[in-house]
């Protein structure tokens, strides 16, 4: 099973600024099985990328992702009041699993 | 528009059993994906598994394995998470979530279940 971490575990910005969070994984993994998905308290989580740098419907272009072996990125260009939240990368292959998340809060 | 409605929140003892509820609409139920996804209170997402209603081909997290069952109806476009022996570990949220192939990402989620297990 390939296990996930993320980096930072808490991200603290303003709005406005950028934010770039880093998840690895275990051992290579395919990016078109990478995704991140944003939870806000009391929310499910919802879908933001897949295939590592392809935008859900309706995800604003500020979001952009990369990857390959072992790393993806997903960076917020512009933070936006609504963006403060939890965000987790998943591996979607033949077992999923989830990252632990990196929390973006207001400084 | 793609719905997945979960069965409200439930209250145990250790040692009762339970099943859990989701139903899709809006979209070919028979024709995805649908997985449950455990998030323990203040803790992040588990991925426990995913059936395929139009042939109940089912996959577990090795995690989950023997610990939960996963089921579906299709004449009622419903899936479910049944335990048959509560533990008090298993006081968490349980979201149900599509996903159009099986190794594919979580496009739509169900707004929850909160189970609370407590003697």
């Amino acid at each position: 099973e390939i296990v996930l971490t993320q980096s930072p575990g808490t991200l603290s910005l303003s709005p406005g600024e950028r934010a770039t969070l880093s998840c690895r994984a275990s051992q290579s993994v395919s990016s078109s099985s990478l995704a991140w998905y944003q939870q806000k308290p009391g929310q499910a989580p919802r879908l933001l990328m897949y295939g590592a740098s392809s935008r859900a419907t309706g995800i604003p272009d500020r979001f952009s992702g990369s990857g390959s072996g072992t790393d993806s990125t997903l960076t917020i260009s512009r933070l936006e009041p609504e963006d403060f939240a939890v965000y987790y990368c998943q591996h979607y292959g033949s077992s999923p699993t989830f990252g632990p998340g990196t929390k973006v809060d207001i400084k | 528009e793609v719905q997945l409605v979960q069965s409200g929140a439930e209250v145990k003892k250790p040692g009762e059993s339970l099943k859990i509820s989701c139903k899709g609409s809006g979209y070919s139920f028979s024709s995805s994906w649908i997985g449950w996804v455990r998030q323990m209170p203040g803790k992040g997402l588990e991925w426990m598994g995913i059936i395929y209603p139009g042939d109940s081909d089912t996959r577990y997290s090795p995690s989950f394995q023997g610990q939960v069952t996963i089921s579906a109806d299709k004449s009622i476009s419903t899936a479910y998470l049944q335990w048959s022996s509560l533990k008090a570990s298993d006081t968490a949220m349980y979201y149900c979530a599509r996903q159009t192939i099986s190794a594919a990402p979580i496009d739509y989620w169900g707004q929850g279940t909160l189970v609370t297990v407590s003697s």
